[in-house]
C-alpha cells in the first residue's frame, strides 16, 4: 500500500521569509499524482499545488513551488515570501494513476507564520 | 469556496445514535468521495461513488454506509455511534472518476459523539 510521510509535525517561518515543508512517499507505481493541500483554521481543504509524476518540471503556483525528486520519492513544498495567511496545516497527498483511487494523505505539518 | 456543500456544519449526538451527513458536489461533478479526519488516524478515505454507483471502499466501518442519489448528492449514514466516531467528515467531488481529476473538498461536517 502507498504511504505518505511528513516528518515535520510543526514548522515556523518569519513573515516574508521562505520555508520548505518535506514529504516522502512510498509506492511501486511509476505513474501517479502528488498534491499539497492547505487546511486553515476554517478546516476547509484547499488545493495548493499538484504534480504529475511523468513531468520532470517542478510545478509552480505563484509563491508556492515544489521540488519533486522521483527517484528519491520526495515531494517538498516551498513557500516564498510567507504571509500571515499561509498559517495552516499542510497535507501532502498521493494518488495512483490507474483505477478508482482515492487520495492518500500524510499526517500533516502545522505551519506558523511569525509577524 | 470550492462549490461543494456539506450539511450540517456541526452535529452533536449521543453514543448509539444514527446520523446522516449530506454532500452536494460541484455542478457537473459525477464523483463524490468521503473522507474522515480524526486526531489519531489523520485523513482517511471512506468510500467513492460515481454517478450513483459505488466505485471503491476504503477504511469504512460496517456501521457506516453511503449512497449517491440521481441528482448526484450523496449521504453518509453513521449508525450505532461510538465515541471514537467523533471526527471531521469531508466529502470531495470531481468531474469524473479519473485520477487526473482534481478533488475539490467541501467545508466538512464536525461530528461530536458524547
Amino acid at each position: 500500500a502507498q504511504t505518505v510521510t511528513q516528518s515535520q509535525p510543526e514548522m515556523s517561518v518569519q513573515e516574508a521569509e521562505t520555508v520548505t515543508l518535506s514529504c516522502t512517499y512510498d509506492t511501486s507505481e511509476s505513474d501517479y499524482y502528488l498534491f499539497w493541500y492547505k487546511q486553515p483554521p476554517s478546516r476547509q481543504m484547499i488545493l495548493v499545488i499538484r504534480q504529475e509524476a511523468y513531468k520532470q518540471q517542478n510545478a509552480t503556483e505563484n509563491r508556492f513551488s515544489v521540488n519533486f525528486q522521483k527517484a528519491a520519492k520526495s515531494f517538498s513544498l516551498k513557500i516564498s515570501d510567507s504571509q500571515l495567511g499561509d498559517a495552516a496545516m499542510y497535507f501532502c497527498a498521493y494518488r495512483r494513476h490507474s483505477g478508482n483511487t482515492p487520495l492518500v494523505f500524510g499526517k500533516g505539518t502545522r505551519l506558523s507564520v511569525i509577524a | 469556496d470550492s462549490g461543494v456543500t456539506q450539511t450540517p456544519k456541526h452535529l452533536i449526538t449521543a453514543t448509539g445514535q444514527r446520523v446522516t451527513l449530506r454532500c452536494s458536489p460541484r455542478s457537473g461533478d459525477l464523483s463524490v468521495y468521503w473522507y474522515q479526519q480524526s486526531l489519531d488516524q489523520g485523513l482517511q478515505f471512506l468510500i467513492h461513488y460515481y454517478n450513483g454507483e459505488e466505485r471503491a471502499k476504503g477504511n469504512i466501518l460496517e456501521r457506516f454506509s453511503a449512497q449517491q442519489f440521481p441528482d448526484l448528492h450523496s449521504e453518509l449514514n453513521l449508525s450505532s455511534l461510538e465515541l471514537g466516531d467523533s471526527a471531521l467528515y469531508f466529502c470531495a467531488s470531481s468531474e469524473t472518476s479519473a485520477s487526473t481529476d482534481t478533488q475539490y473538498f467541501g467545508p466538512g461536517t464536525r461530528l461530536t459523539v458524547l
